[in-house]
């Protein structure tokens, strides 16, 4: 019963790294979604999935590709990171939308802390 | 676009305070309002959610109702609690995009005993 995890939940890398982060969900959702949190913006929408293998862009993707083989797991790759990478990191993942005008919670992950050096 | 507008913290209040922490949006139509809370250290949870104009959300003594004519959802409750202290997003669902949220940008509650 272990919901929705993130790995790391502590990442120190170097300018021009590639990096991976990770999100796996037990719960068979359809949608998965990546979040950057930073001080002054909130949280920002980075990419979203709607099943595997259905990916689509949010509000801050550049610089970020996702991939989504299975329905549970939907990792982050930084493919160069840069030091404006540096964030908190949150997964989440929905159900499927229950149609016109009926929202499905989103449940989040711990959060992964990206430092970027 | 879609965007959500709420005020800055902290807010910082005494415990059994009365706490109001204001939310405003534009979209088009008529979108669905939640708030999320995030305690420290943890990701965010779903506090309470309305889906259509003048509906009350209402959880763990926290309400908001949805505003239409204002177009606000401000979040209130009578007596707050040290076990309160968080950061509170309120957060919108766009018409048409029901699975995809806009957040605003934040607002931390400290309450001291």
């Amino acid at each position: 019963d272990a919901g929705i995890t993130q790995s790391p939940r502590y990442k120190i890398t170097e300018t021009g790294r590639q990096v991976t982060l990770m999100c796996h969900q037990t719960w068979s959702h359809s949608y998965m979604f990546w979040y950057r949190q930073d001080l002054g913006h909130g949280l920002r929408l980075i990419y979203y999935s709607a099943a595997a293998d259905i990916t689509d862009k949010g509000e801050v993707p550049d610089g970020y590709v996702v991939s989504r083989s299975k329905t549970e797991n939907f990792p982050l790759t930084l493919e160069s990171a840069t030091r404006s990478q540096t964030s908190v990191y949150f997964c989440a993942s929905s159900p499927t939308s229950g149609g016109a005008g009926i929202y499905n919670e989103q449940f989040f992950g711990p959060g992964t802390r990206l430092t970027v050096l | 676009g879609d965007s959500v507008t709420q005020m800055e913290g902290p807010v910082t209040l005494s415990e059994e305070a009365f706490l109001t922490i204001n939310c405003t949006y534009t979209a088009t139509g008529y979108p669905s309002l939640f708030w999320y809370v995030q305690y420290p250290g943890e990701g965010l949870q779903l506090l309470l959610k309305a889906t259509k104009a003048d509906d009350k959300g209402s959880n763990k003594g926290f309400e908001a109702t949805y505003r239409k004519e204002t177009t606000s959802f401000h979040l209130e409750k009578g007596s707050v609690q040290v076990s309160d202290s968080a950061v509170y997003f309120c957060a919108l669902s766009a018409v048409g995009r029901y699975s995809t949220l806009t957040f605003g940008k934040g607002t931390m509650l400290l309450v001291s005993p």
